[in-house]
């Protein structure tokens, strides 16, 4: 069983939906919860970063990390065809380096 | 504009040939990675440098990728002999510690 767990999709929604993307994790020890954007033959992008249990918001965008079910959500209000692309949450432990990813939900937004 | 800035983009090249990747991480940033992506695998650690200094490499096969930080602002992921197998996007990292990565646009590599 991988650290990470992330549904591949692919994730089709209309434009404007609610989409919401997930993972879980096995590892108690993570306190570092990232969400990253990759469009196609681009690096990923760091989208969201959250430190411990809680929500945070940044325009469109609302992660959420739910700790005592090992659980991070990503939430895209009104999508728009330019949130097309990959998204692809991580992990990290406190005081470590190193990150863990998910493989990816592929996410398309059609007009 | 600070960004980390990998080069080349794209590489070609036959099996068995030298492949060298470089990274330019972001000025200041303390920590570097390496990244392998493929569809199958998703995104795989290779190694990471904390001030320079290797911390993880166990993410690569010994026997023919290595990777260094001859100063502060380049890093190098070197391939030899190449395999077909190698060929994936390769991503540099660089960051602060605390989880946060911010990441180069990747060398595309096939081996023929």
């Amino acid at each position: 069983q991988k650290e990470v767990e992330q549904d591949p999709g692919p994730l089709s929604v209309p434009e404007g939906a609610i989409v919401s993307l997930n993972c879980t994790y096995s590892n108690s020890a993570f306190q570092y919860f990232m969400w990253y954007r990759q469009y196609s033959r681009k690096g990923p992008e760091l989208l969201m970063y959250t430190y411990s249990s809680g929500n945070k918001e940044d325009g469109r965008f609302t992660a959420q990390v739910d700790k005592s079910s090992k659980y991070i959500s990503l939430f895209i209000r009104d999508s728009q065809p330019s949130d097309s692309a990959t998204y692809l949450c991580a992990m990290s432990e406190f005081g470590a380096n190193n990150l863990f990813f998910g493989t990816g939900t592929r996410l398309t937004v059609i007009p | 504009d600070a960004r980390v800035t990998q080069t080349p983009r794209d590489k070609v090249t036959e099996m068995g040939q030298e492949v060298t990747m470089r990274c330019q991480p972001i000025l200041g940033h303390n920590t570097v990675f390496w990244y392998r992506q493929t569809m199958m695998q998703g995104l795989e650690l290779l190694a990471y440098f904390r001030n320079r200094a290797p911390l993880d490499d166990s993410g690569m096969p010994k026997d023919r990728f290595s990777a260094e930080m001859p100063d502060a602002t380049l890093a190098t992921l070197k391939i030899q002999p190449s395999e077909p197998r190698d060929s994936a996007v390769y991503f540099c990292a660089s960051g602060l510690g605390q989880g946060l990565a911010f990441f180069g646009q990747g060398t595309r590599l096939t081996v023929v």
